[in-house]
């Protein structure tokens, strides 16, 4: 069974640094691309990051320069490193695994909360 | 960037109608449009990728149809199961957008 669980949000103060994990398992990691993918509370969904199977990155225009996304295939672990928060990133934090050719996104994890507030 | 409109932006219903919830993308966006479904302090669910296949393991009463700029997702005959908010995704070009959603709730 394909299964991603996210760890590491909570709560940080404007200016301040995370760094998330998305924990994957039940498929060939290394063969896929992952992607995350933010929600602001009672909003819509916004795409934040992708990393694709060879290490290629895109960053939505709001967290360029802000985020790093990562991946160690032998954990068969993605990661999101975020500096310089503000209080507008604010939102649960998805990653999703890439279905084919980054069309679809066919698993999701239960999300991890980040919030940015003094 | 690409824009997502999704229609209505809520609706209510009652089990057994045939609902249908509609999207355009600000251009064309060749039939990369996937329909997501979310419940309540839940992740998002695929239901539909490209337009109009069904996603594995989803029930056949969900349907999805368009091309070029607009787009439906069609339930054949709502169930309890089914009343959640459901969005809908362009995927043609980085940066992937999502409309706001459509809720669907029990009339």
């Amino acid at each position: 069974e394909v299964q991603l669980v996210e760890s590491g949000g909570g709560l940080v103060q404007p200016g301040g640094s995370l760094r998330l994990s998305c924990a994957a398992s039940g498929f060939t990691f290394s063969s896929y691309a992952m992607s995350w993918f933010r929600q602001a509370p009672g909003k819509g969904l916004d795409w934040v990051s992708t990393i694709t199977g060879s290490g290629s990155t895109y960053y939505a225009d709001s967290v360029k320069g802000r985020f790093t996304i990562s991946r160690d295939n032998s954990k068969n672990t993605l990661y999101l490193q975020m500096d310089s928060l503000t209080a507008e990133d604010t939102a649960i934090y998805y990653c999703a695994k890439d279905q084919y050719k980054l069309l679809s996104f066919d698993c999701w994890g239960q999300g991890t909360l980040v919030k940015v507030s003094s | 960037d690409i824009q997502m409109t999704q229609s209505p932006s809520s609706l209510s219903a009652s089990v057994g109608d045939r609902i249908t919830i509609t999207c355009r993308a600000s251009q064309s966006i060749s039939g990369y449009l996937n329909w997501y479904q979310q419940k309540p302090g839940k992740a998002p669910k695929l239901l539909i990728y490209t337009a109009s296949s069904l996603q594995s393991g989803v029930p056949s009463r969900f349907s999805g149809s368009g091309s070029g700029t607009d787009y439906t997702l069609t339930i054949s005959s709502l169930q309890p199961e089914d009343f959640a908010t459901y969005f809908c995704q362009q995927t043609n070009r980085i940066p992937y957008t999502f409309a706001r959603g459509t809720k669907v709730e029990i009339k």
